[in-house]
């Protein structure tokens, strides 16, 4: 089974600022890499899949790079409405396909 | 639109039993895997398992494998996730969610197992 490994735990951010989120693979997954994004009490919503594919909908603020083990989501300009929890998951290969721990982006 | 429409809020004893429900719409049902994603109160994403429906071939995590199953009546679109023997600690929020990466995600399905 991969593992998922997110970092920071925790994310400070001001308004308006750029948020870096980490996200790394036990093994290599290729690009088969997604970023989830859930408020409170919201299912989640797909970002990005593809490790850098936006979703239908997802604001360009939002992005992916990485492949293999290492993979990062920038968010460019924080909006009030970004604060939340960022999940990334692999999808490569053979099940399961598991979820990193989170990270959860708060304002500062 | 693409809509996944899940069952209601379930109440339950232990060692009750349990089948919970997913409903696709919006696209070809048959052709998308579904998958179930399991949240406990405060805490992360858990993947399950995951069904393709035009042949019911399932895949489970094996942290939920003999706990659960999945199926699905492709005829009416819908997707399953059911329990033999609910525990309290099955008290979560269940997701469905379509694709391999999660396209789309019905609303949740608050399972609570309390005696």
């Amino acid at each position: 089974e991969i593992v998922m490994t997110q970092s920071p735990a925790t994310l400070s951010v001001s308004p308006g600022e750029r948020a870096t989120l980490s996200c790394r693979a036990s093994q290599n997954v290729n690009d088969n890499l997604a970023w989830y994004q859930q408020k409170l009490g919201q299912a989640p919503r797909l970002l990005i899949y593809g490790a850098s594919m936006r979703a239908t909908g997802i604001p360009a603020r939002f992005s992916g790079s990485g492949s293999g083990t290492e993979f990062t989501l920038t968010i460019s300009s924080l909006q009030s409405e970004d604060f939340a929890v960022y999940y990334c998951q692999h999808y490569n290969d053979w099940p399961p396909f598991t979820f990193g721990q989170g990270t959860k982006l708060e304002i500062k | 639109e693409v809509q996944l429409v899940q069952s209601g809020t379930q109440v339950k004893k232990p060692g009750d039993s349990l089948r919970i429900s997913c409903k696709g719409s919006g696209y070809n049902f048959a052709t998308d895997w579904i998958a179930w994603v399991r949240q406990m109160p405060g805490k992360g994403l858990e993947w399950m398992g995951i069904i393709y429906p035009r042949d019911s071939d399932t895949i489970y995590s094996p942290s939920f494998q003999g706990q659960i199953t999945i199926s699905v009546d492709k005829s009416i679109s819908t997707a399953y996730l059911q329990w033999r023997s609910l525990r309290a600690s099955d008290t979560a929020m269940y997701y469905c969610a379509r694709r391999q990466f999660l396209e789309n995600w019905g609303q949740g399905t608050l399972v609570t197992v309390s005696s």
